[in-house]
């Protein structure tokens, strides 16, 4: 059965850090993991998805790796901004499943 | 230009009583999820519809019954609301499921209060 963790949970940061957000999957089969934000109260809005042959996907100053074989995805967020707090949240997608399984979540503050 | 929508955007009810919550695409996708967020914030999906047939059906009390009368639709009936279903529903859809190439697209949630 498939669990996704995500270290830390929440995490706090000054204006301008560059940093890193982690994922853990225990079933190393996946067709792909997919990377979203989570403001307050909204839906989740999609970062950046990776496939299984794919082993990092870049938009703008976000960078997201993907070793499947260690079961860990990695989001670098650089130069970060306050307009950048909010809950990030890596999904999987088991091979030979329909589903996606969640992460835990890690809440980000970037201060000002 | 709204891609998922959903209404209502809040719903307080009492015990006892059934609503509905109702999806809508409009990116042409065939496929759509309904998921519930719960008070931790942990997301999990309870059904996905493949060019309107069930393909997902978690384990989930069948007070909850999904209906997807076309593919641009996934409706959430449920049936005798209890405390415990307060959530954050959550529908979703993507192109399809195949290959795992397809971002899933989030609608803005529904937060269901039972009193």
């Amino acid at each position: 059965k498939q669990e996704v963790t995500q270290i830390p949970a929440a995490l706090s940061v000054p204006e301008g850090e560059n940093l890193v957000l982690n994922c853990s999957f225990t079933d190393s089969a996946i067709y792909n993991l997919q990377w979203f934000r989570q403001d307050p109260g909204k839906g989740l809005t999609s970062l950046l998805l990776i496939q299984s042959s794919q082993r990092e996907q870049t938009s703008g100053r976000l960078n997201a790796s993907l070793d499947k074989s260690s079961g860990r995805s990695t989001l670098y967020i650089a130069a970060s901004q306050p307009g950048d707090s909010a809950t990030y949240l890596c999904a999987v997608l088991t091979s030979g499943t329909y589903k996606y399984i969640f992460g835990t979540g890690t809440r980000l503050k970037v201060l000002a | 230009d709204t891609a998922v929508s959903q209404t209502p955007k809040y719903l307080v009810t009492q015990m006892g009583n059934d609503k509905s919550i109702k999806c809508e695409q409009n990116l042409g996708h065939d496929t759509m999820y309904w998921y519930k967020q719960d008070s931790k914030k942990f997301l999990k999906i309870m059904f996905s519809y493949n060019n309107k047939e069930l393909i997902i059906n978690e384990t989930v009390p069948n007070r909850f019954s999904p209906k997807s009368p076309d593919k641009a639709h996934l409706n959430l009936h449920i049936n005798s609301l209890e405390l415990g279903d307060s959530a954050v529903y959550f529908c979703a859809s993507s192109q399809d499921v195949g290959a795992g190439i397809y971002e899933q697209y989030f609608g803005p949630g529904t937060r269901l209060t039972v009193t």
